[in-house]
């Protein structure tokens, strides 16, 4: 079984430019998270789809940031304009439903905005 | 809102030796899951523990939950142990509050 992927590995964008995210959760997980590392602070939640529908988007930073999940299979998470203070790593993460929510972690994204 | 701190920041340890790793959360726990971010940054899943103990191999895990804290054990240490260790809770609303890690290294 594949496990959570996510496209690129690495981007190194100016300022103000566009950046696109995907991430293929594992097949047949409902639950898809988006998180981010700032570095030296703790990772922090983004958002949380369920199949398509945003459950809770309560960590996204600013509307610059933009999540989608048609068809509830992959997302893409856009940041437009990227600003400096948005360099990190982006990871995703799936899981199923059930009692026990353990998420399954993509290798992440390391977007720096130069 | 919901808090996670872990100790130590840091450990450097002989291959060969034992550690414990310490998590306590301020809230009540739902889900706690340990992960070991390895040095190529990827996320491994550890233990899914919000109560009890498990082991797998070298590791275990034991969380307290009445108490509020979660133990990671490392036995029998080896070099590519090396990372940063992090626990991870979340309330009802799945959403995983992390601490800011225990990173390891382990020296031949």
């Amino acid at each position: 079984e594949a496990g959570v992927t996510q496209f690129p590995s690495h981007s190194v964008i100016e300022k103000g430019q566009t950046v696109t995210l995907r991430c293929d959760p594992i097949s047949g997980h409902d639950n898809l998270y988006w998180y981010r590392r700032v570095m030296g602070k703790e990772i922090k939640f983004l958002l949380h789809f369920v199949k398509e529908s945003k459950q809770d988007e309560s960590g996204m930073p600013n509307n610059r940031f933009l999540a989608e999940r048609t068809g509830g299979t992959y997302s893409t998470l856009k940041v437009q304009p990227a600003e400096l203070e948005d360099s990190g790593v982006y990871f995703c993460a799936s899981s199923q439903w059930g009692p026990t929510d353990t998420q399954y972690f993509g290798p992440g994204t390391r977007l720096t905005v130069l | 809102g919901i808090q996670v701190e872990q100790s130590p920041p840091d450990l450097i340890l002989q291959e060969g030796a034992n550690s414990t790793l310490r998590c306590n959360f301020s809230d009540s726990v739902n889900n706690l899951q340990w992960f070991h971010q390895n040095p190529w940054g990827q996320l491994i899943n550890l233990f899914y523990i919000p109560s009890g103990t498990k082991q797998n191999g070298r590791l275990s895990a034991t969380t307290v939950a009445t108490e509020r804290y979660s133990l990671l054990y490392i036995s029998s240490s080896q070099t590519t142990d090396s990372g940063v260790y992090f626990c991870a809770h979340a309330g009802n609303n799945r959403k995983l509050i992390w601490g800011l890690g225990t990173s390891l290294g382990v020296n031949p």
